[in-house]
């Protein structure tokens, strides 16, 4: 998994079976996170978020799971495709009224069809 | 729908140029961010503006100016690029009552 500072480490999956990519974050005041997608050449593209009020939060096909105890977020994909093959980071924000995020390096997900 | 549209999408530019980075959005959101994205260190913000009108510095400002003049555009500008300024630039918006960012597809700027 990642964590918001490190090297970017790479998840190489078999087509159909579950993803799941790691996230550890230092700020204990955040309390808003965001999972993105990016394909190679394009922008950051929005998958899903979670509140810090919450600790679990489903999608269509994707599950981001929430631990404020260790500073743990994860964002698991079902059914993985690969058309799911992409960086995936997660961000976070720390609150405040300047809405900016602090965003993690990233994990490779390769999908083996 | 367009979302953010930015320009060019890619360009080479030699040093000591100058170059003004085009963003627009039709999500009518009152924050606008830009974002440098290098190898190994991920997403850095350059400047920001929570409203028309505002702007501020982010993690790594210097070389580069914006304004904001109106809710929908947000230029960056570099006055005198460097070849350090190599990079893939993003624009974002957000919505401040969800923070969500949402991104455009991104601007390739060589400094030769």
């Amino acid at each position: 998994g990642e964590s918001v500072g490190l090297h970017l480490p790479t998840l190489s999956v078999q087509g159909g079976d579950n993803s799941i990519i790691n996230c550890a974050y230092s700020n204990s005041a955040s309390d808003y996170f965001i999972w993105y997608k990016q394909e190679s050449g394009k922008g950051p593209q929005f998958i899903i978020d979670i509140r810090s009020n919450m600790d679990k939060r489903q999608g269509q096909r994707v599950t981001v799971l929430l631990n404020k105890t260790v500073k743990h977020l994860s964002l698991q994909i079902a059914a993985t495709q690969p058309g799911d093959s992409a960086v995936y980071f997660c961000a976070e924000n720390s609150g405040g009224s300047n809405y900016k995020l602090t965003f993690g390096k990233g994990t490779l997900l390769t999908v083996n069809p | 729908t367009a979302g953010i549209t930015q320009a060019p999408t890619s360009q080479i530019l030699a040093a000591g140029r100058s170059m003004t980075l085009r963003c627009t959005q039709d999500m009518r959101h009152n924050a606008m961010y830009w974002y440098r994205q290098d190898l190994g260190l991920g997403l850095r913000l350059i400047h920001y503006s929570n409203t028309a009108g505002t702007t501020g510095k982010g993690e790594v400002p210097d070389g580069y100016s914006v304004s904001r003049a109106n809710t929908d555009d947000f230029p960056l500008t570099l006055a005198s690029a460097v070849p350090s300024q190599t990079s893939v630039y993003f624009c974002a918006a957000g919505s401040g009552h969800t923070d969500t960012q949402y991104f455009g597809p991104g601007t390739r700027l060589t400094v030769l």
